[in-house]
């Protein structure tokens, strides 16, 4: 596809399960970072990677995040033993490495029960 | 570390100008993005400005002024469909990690 896809739109789970979401970015574009986002706030930087290596993690707000991009291309953000505050929409965006202009996806909606 | 301010909220009226302030603390610096956000969409690029100065495109305008790390986002000719929050970024040196202030939520009403 032409931008970024996202999936899943919208995960529904229980306080404690182990949760996955998914990030295509644009094809050829090399840098692709992960936001966290609650309502009514701006994204909050959680990572990025430039390639296949995380260039700065220091958004992560704990251990229990995570996030591969184990061939420079789809990237997963894995949150191990959820809290209901890790409730939010997380939005993944990718960007040349020339411009740095972000391009978002429409963004994972969690919603921790 | 890094701290991002602008205002919370802005009304302003179709067809008139408004202006979005956004002043920045930051640890380095390398460009200052500003995006708007529709209700339940993702944030879309509106501007870039690195060096000081005046960048101009379309009924849009960026200003920055790194020695008082200070930008503004000029919206003219305000159409109902401007309604959004409108978010300041800034880019830290020798990267492309970007950080977000909380954004502003403009209303435009008639």
């Amino acid at each position: 596809g032409a931008g970024v896809s996202q999936t899943p739109s919208n995960k529904v789970t229980e306080k404690g399960k182990y949760v996955e979401l998914r990030c295509d970015p644009i094809s050829g574009h090399t840098a692709l970072y992960w936001y966290r986002q609650s309502l009514g706030q701006g994204p909050e930087f959680l990572i990025y990677f430039q390639g296949t290596g995380a260039a700065d993690d220091s958004g992560l707000p704990n251990d229990r995040f995570f996030a591969v991009r184990p061939e420079g291309s789809v990237s997963t953000l894995k949150i191990q033993r959820t809290e209901r505050g890790d409730s939010a929409m997380y939005l993944c965006a990718s960007s040349l490495h020339t411009t740095g202009e972000l391009f978002f996806g429409e963004g994972s909606r969690l919603t921790v029960l | 570390g890094q701290n991002i301010d602008q205002p919370t909220e802005m009304t302003a009226t179709e067809g008139a100008i408004v202006q979005i302030n956004c002043t920045y603390q930051t640890s380095g610096f390398n460009g200052l993005f500003w995006y708007q956000q529709h209700a339940g969409e993702a944030p879309t690029f509106l501007s870039y400005n690195v060096l000081d100065g005046l960048e101009e495109k379309g009924r849009f305008s960026s200003f920055l002024s790194r020695s008082k790390g200070y930008s503004y986002l000029l919206l003219k000719e305000l159409q109902m469909k401007d309604s959004a929050s409108y978010l300041c970024a800034v880019r830290a040196p020798g990267g492309f990690k970007t950080i977000f202030g909380a954004g502003t939520r403009l209303f435009v009403k008639a």
